[in-house]
């Protein structure tokens, strides 16, 4: 059974810091891997997906890396912002085609102190 | 971008009634849908897969018999919870991939289903 670990379970840090948020997989054969946002009570907002070929993506403030043969992710966000508080979701996927759902780790809950 | 729609967004009911949650694809054909499920502080767990024109297969320990999922078009698929106890309690979410296996999957908003 594939499994997704996400450390830490949750952070508080001040504004103005940059942070990495980590994601572990216990079977590297992945196709993909996203990063989400979940704010409370609401749906999933796709942050960065990054192929097994790839080694990170990037979208503004926001990077994801990605150690396949480690199984291994990184999401690092730069110069954090109130607005950043959510929590940050991982998810693998194992087929491509979007044939299979995702398996997703429980999520880091992230707090930006302004 | 690709637009899934949920709805209800919230419902609450009495035990024993049924409830019906339906997911659409507004500007894509959705060929395959996914129903995952919530409970607090967990992660999303997928519950079953749910194929235009074809039964859905469910996830181990999902009871098919209790919830219902119907893909009858590529635009729409729906989850009936059939006698919701509170257990059942929990945020309900879909998402939907394209014909040509659509990258990332689209997800729903969720819908957050309260059983008293």
């Amino acid at each position: 059974k594939q499994e997704v670990t996400q450390i830490p379970a949750a952070l508080s840090v001040p504004e103005g810091e940059n942070l990495v948020l980590n994601c572990s997989f216990t079977d590297s054969a992945i196709y993909n891997l996203q990063w989400f946002r979940q704010d409370p009570g609401k749906g999933l907002t796709s942050l960065l997906l990054i192929q097994s070929s790839q080694r990170e993506q990037t979208s503004g403030r926001l990077n994801a890396s990605l150690d396949k043969s480690s199984g291994r992710s990184t999401l690092y966000i730069a110069a954090s912002q109130p607005g950043d508080s959510a929590t940050y979701l991982c998810a693998v996927s194992y087929s491509g085609g979007g044939a299979d759902g995702l398996t997703f780790g429980k999520g880091t809950h992230l707090i930006i102190q302004p | 971008g690709a637009v899934v729609s949920q709805h209800p967004s919230r419902v609450i009911c009495k035990s024993g009634t049924s409830v019906k949650i339906e997911c659409r694809s507004l500007d894509f054909q959705a060929t395959t849908m996914f129903w995952y499920r919530q409970f607090p502080k967990q992660s999303l767990m997928l519950m079953a897969t749910s194929n235009e024109g074809s039964k859905a297969t469910y996830e181990q320990g999902v009871e098919k018999d209790k919830f219902l999922i119907n893909h009858a078009s590529l635009t729409l698929s729906t989850l009936t919870v059939t006698s919701a106890h509170p257990e059942d309690s929990s945020f309900y979410i879909c998402s939907a991939s394209g014909r040509q296996g659509v990258q990332p999957q689209h997800f729903g908003d969720g819908t957050r289903l309260s059983i008293l």
